[in-house]
């Protein structure tokens, strides 16, 4: 079946824009993640969403970033008036939410450049 | 202190060799353990899970040591397609959320 997609695959922006990127997760999945991959950096949890629970923002590093997740699905990553130092790939995880063992699979990122 | 530390490589091995990474923790509370595997530019993709009792996959082997929070991979007769960067990961908390190690470089070569 259908893996974890994203979109844009790139998205370069100028400083001071705001972005929108895109998670479809695997069909059935109730747990979506966004992660960000800094150059020379391991991946940085953001945000995690499990069913209709309030999501954990407890890694967003400030209050430009927000996430959403519609009817359980589909989530957008929002990044407000970016800053070069947003550069990274942001990366979106999906599982099944049925146990602390879940293999979460990967998107293959969005890789996010600010001018 | 980062939460998962490991070191960064790279470690450059002929095909055929043993190779072992190593990875720490910090947080005694964390629960599930795993090695990820990532290709250059690609996303990050589960190698195989860590258990207390130590856990076998072919030419994988991890152990896992909560007195020492730390964590290993043993890779047996590397092969070039092992080259890539392995990340440790961990697992604290209810919210399932990782934490990664900023990962360990390898390079099989011929």
């Amino acid at each position: 079946g259908a893996g974890v997609s994203q979109s844009p695959s790139n998205k370069v922006t100028e400083k001071g824009k705001d972005v929108e990127l895109r998670c479809d997760p695997i069909s059935g999945h109730t747990a979506l993640y966004w992660y960000r991959q800094s150059l020379g950096q391991g991946l940085e949890f953001l945000i995690y969403f499990q069913g209709n629970s309030a999501p954990d923002k407890s890694g967003l590093p400030s209050d430009r970033f927000s996430a959403e997740r519609t009817g359980g699905s589909v989530s957008t990553l929002t990044i407000q008036r970016t800053q070069q130092e947003d550069s990274a790939v942001y990366l979106c995880a999906s599982s099944s939410g049925q146990g602390r063992r879940d293999e979460q699979f990967f998107g293959p990122g969005t890789r996010l450049t600010v001018l | 202190r980062k939460e998962v530390e490991q070191d960064p490589g790279p470690f450059n091995v002929p095909e055929g060799a043993t190779v072992a990474f190593n990875c720490t923790y910090s947080n005694s509370a964390s629960q599930s353990f795993f090695w990820y595997r990532q290709d250059c530019r690609k996303e990050p993709k589960l190698l195989m899970s860590v258990y207390s009792s130590g856990n076998e996959d072919g030419r994988f082997t991890a152990q896992l040591n909560r007195a020492s929070q730390y964590i290993s991979l043993l890779i047996r007769d590397s092969k070039l397609s092992d080259s890539a960067t392995y990340l440790c990961v961990v697992m604290t908390g209810t919210a399932s959320k990782l934490t990664f190690g900023t990962g360990t470089r390898l390079q099989v070569t011929l």
